[in-house]
């Protein structure tokens, strides 16, 4: 069963827009990952949050987890045709079995 | 390029039938995790491994079976496969076996593509 869910499922904008994702999940966690799979290949980590931070930045990409809410949002700022892919989220508890969302699929038109 | 080896890239089989999945780990990781990606029940964990032994286990059907050896590396034997096998196996590793709050990034591999006709 699926614990993050990614929203939308879809998502096309133009190049140099922003994109948002959003990610919610159901139990408590340690932290929250996110991931880039373009199609067919392995997934690519992009960035992890842990439940005692708020806010993450790396490069375009920031990422917000509220737990309060239990949700998490992925902001690609200035998209570019390379981003097309989809995007996970995934879930660690103490196990470390991540799990996955069904994931964002996005799409950069040029 | 993630570190994390898989083999075959794909593989077509007949139902019925067995196959191995080989997976090596990036250096140094001890931790190895299988993977199933499906179009209909998307990423689903399999089974993890840590230094030889066995860590958690997901939704791994009993006709799978997976180890690790003492090299590290990681084999994901499927059986009596059927049609509903056909998938993207990820194999994928990280240092340690629990992530805690610190976190423990996971790296993949480019997967093994799999067609059970």
């Amino acid at each position: 069963s699926q614990q993050g869910e990614e929203d939308p499922q879809a998502l096309s904008i133009q190049e140099g827009e922003n994109a948002t994702m959003n990610c919610s999940y159901k139990t408590s966690i340690n932290n929250l990952q996110w991931y880039r799979q373009n199609s067919g290949r392995g997934l690519v980590h992009l960035i992890l949050i842990r439940s005692n931070e708020r806010e993450k930045h790396s490069g375009r990409l920031r990422v917000t987890l509220d737990t309060s809410k239990k949700s998490s949002s992925l902001l690609i700022t200035a998209s570019r045709a390379a981003d097309t892919a989809s995007y996970f989220c995934a879930t660690g508890g103490g196990a470390q079995k991540l799990v996955f969302g069904q994931g964002t699929r996005l799409t950069i038109n040029p | 390029d993630s570190g994390v080896t898989q083999t075959p890239k794909h593989l077509i089989t007949a139902t019925g039938q067995r196959v191995t999945l080989r997976c090596s780990p990036r250096s140094g990781d001890l931790s190895v995790y299988w993977y199933q990606q499906s179009l209909d029940q998307g990423l689903q964990f399999l089974i993890q491994y840590y230094n030889g032994e066995e860590r958690a286990k997901g939704n791994i059907l009993e006709r799978f079976s997976a180890q690790q050896f003492p090299d590290l590396h990681s084999e994901l034997n499927l059986s009596s496969l059927e049609l509903g096998d056909s998938a993207l196996y990820f194999c994928a590793s990280s240092a340690l076996a629990f992530s805690g709050t610190g976190g423990n990034t996971i790296y993949f591999g480019e997967g093994s593509w799999l067609t059970v006709v």
